[in-house]
C-alpha cells in the first residue's frame, strides 16, 4: 500500500480555518485519498474522501493537487470539537483494507 | 440505523480465560473488519471479512479467532491472551469492498493480567 506522510502535530486558534497536509508522492492511478479522524476515547470517524477532483462536505473539504501526489484537508472554522488525531489514508479502490498511518495530532486553542 | 454497537466496552481477563467481544450492525453493510489499536498508535488492521468470509488475516497470532456468524455480527474470540495483547479492539464496517467509507464502533478496551 502506499504510504503517506503527515506533520505530527499541529495547532489552530478556534474559529480559524486549518490546513492539514498529506503527502503521498508512491500515489496509484486507483488510489483513493481519505481522511478519517479520531476524537480521544473514541473510534475512528469518516471525515471526506476523492480521487482526482476536490470534494465539499458537511465536515470538511479535500483539496487535491493536479498531479495528486500531495492533498490538504481544510477545515473552515475549527472548533474544540475538532481536537482530534487526522489520519490521511490511500486506499485502492478494488481493496477491502484501510491501513492508517501516524496521523497529525490537531490541537485547538481557544 | 448508522452505528457499530460493540460489547463489552470494557473487559478484564486472565491470561489463561476465555472471553469473546462482539461487534453488530444493521446496516446491511457486507464488509466487516477487526483492529487493534495500543494507546498514542494508529489502529492495525488484523481481520476482515467479506460476506461473511475471512478474506484478510494480517498474521494475527492465533489466539485471536474471529467468526462471521451471520452479516451482522462479527465476534473476536480471545484465548490465552499477553499482557501485550491489552489495547482497545476496534469493529468496523462498510457497504462492501472499495473505495466507500468505513464505519466504526467505540472499541473494546481489553485489558489482560
Amino acid at each position: 500500500d502506499a504510504k503517506t506522510t503527515q506533520p505530527n502535530s499541529m495547532e489552530s486558534n478556534e474559529e480559524e480555518p486549518v490546513h492539514l497536509p498529506c503527502n503521498h508522492s508512491t500515489i496509484s492511478g486507483t488510489d483513493y485519498i481519505h481522511w478519517y479522524r479520531q476524537l480521544p476515547s473514541q473510534g475512528p470517524e469518516y471525515v471526506i474522501h476523492g480521487l482526482t477532483s476536490n470534494v465539499n462536505n458537511r465536515m470538511a473539504s479535500l483539496a487535491i493537487a493536479e498531479d495528486r501526489k500531495s492533498s490538504t484537508l481544510i477545515l473552515h472554522r475549527a472548533t474544540l470539537r475538532d481536537a482530534a488525531v487526522y489520519y490521511c489514508i490511500l486506499r485502492d479502490s478494488g481493496a477491502n483494507n484501510l491501513f492508517f498511518g501516524t496521523g497529525t495530532r490537531l490541537t485547538v486553542i481557544p | 440505523d448508522t452505528e457499530v454497537t460493540q460489547t463489552p466496552k470494557h473487559l478484564v481477563m486472565g491470561m489463561t480465560n476465555k472471553k469473546s467481544l462482539k461487534c453488530e450492525q444493521h446496516m446491511g453493510h457486507r464488509a466487516m473488519y477487526w483492529y487493534k489499536q495500543k494507546a498514542k498508535k494508529p489502529p492495525e488492521l488484523m481481520f476482515v471479512y467479506s460476506y461473511e468470509k475471512l478474506s484478510i488475516n494480517e498474521s494475527v497470532p492465533s489466539r485471536f479467532s474471529p467468526e462471521c456468524p451471520n452479516s451482522s455480527l462479527l465476534n473476536l474470540h480471545l484465548h490465552a491472551l499477553q499482557p501485550e495483547d491489552s489495547a482497545l479492539y476496534l469493529c468496523a464496517s462498510s457497504p462492501t469492498n472499495g473505495p466507500g467509507e468505513l464505519f466504526f464502533g467505540e472499541g473494546s478496551r481489553l485489558t489482560v493480567l
